[in-house]
């Protein structure tokens, strides 16, 4: 069964260090998201992707975040500088159809 | 706009009892609706979805949920706990065009032996 891929699953940085996560989303599907999720919330829509087109990233910090899905298939998403309220749970997912598929996610922790 | 209102942060039950975890949302279109089972340090992992069919959706691992409008509710149940059911639960809204989904802010249960 296809899967969400992403990378690194742990990144430990200190703050005002540059951090990228990976996604690789599953063949064949046009939309993907990036989530941030604080320890004991739900998800937080951080951008989301139509191909290789933002359709919504009116959550995403523009002053230290960016993301970008250059081919419209796999996807990076950049904090730079990071700050200790950046830790977190990363989640990618894409979508066919009605239904998200969620990746294992990228645990930031920033010291 | 959407809104995501899981009710009770923690649900403790003992292996065997009945699993009743609450969800009610707000949503100005006919809404689609999901519970996401979470395992720690993971993905969210789909559990069963209502998207305007039957509106009792049976799911893996033997949970279901009932989509009732009038009451804006898509409580989420299983029969019997088993100690692997211990995890966090989320439910989500999500519209029907842009596919934009709103997620409570989770339920964690606990299964006692």
């Amino acid at each position: 069964e296809a899967e969400v891929a992403q990378s690194p699953r742990y990144k430990i940085t200190e703050k005002s260090q540059a951090v990228a996560f990976w996604c690789d989303p599953i063949s064949g599907h046009a939309t993907l998201y990036w989530y941030r999720q604080i320890l004991g919330q739900g998800p937080e829509l951080l951008v989301q992707f139509q191909d290789e087109s933002v359709v919504d990233d009116s959550q995403l910090p523009k002053d230290r975040f960016s993301a970008e899905r250059l081919k419209g298939v796999d996807s990076t998403l950049k904090i730079q500088p990071a700050e200790l309220g950046d830790s977190a749970m990363y989640l990618c997912a894409s979508r066919n159809r009605d239904t998200q598929y969620f990746g294992p996610g990228t645990r930031l922790t920033v010291l | 706009a959407q809104s995501v209102t899981q009710l009770g942060s923690h649900v403790s039950v003992s292996e065997g009892a009945l699993v009743l975890l609450r969800c009610n949302y707000s949503s100005s279109v006919p809404p689609y609706l999901f519970w996401y089972v979470q395992y720690p340090n993971q993905g969210l992992q789909l559990l069963l979805k209502y998207t305007s069919a039957a509106t009792l959706v049976k799911g893996i691992n033997g949970f279901e949920a009932e989509f009732k409008k009038s009451e804006t509710s898509f409580h989420l149940t299983k029969p019997s706990a088993h100690m692997s059911d211990a995890a966090e639960y989320f439910c989500a809204v999500s519209d029907s065009e842009g596919f934009k989904t709103i997620f409570g802010a989770g339920t964690r249960l606990f299964v006692k032996a």
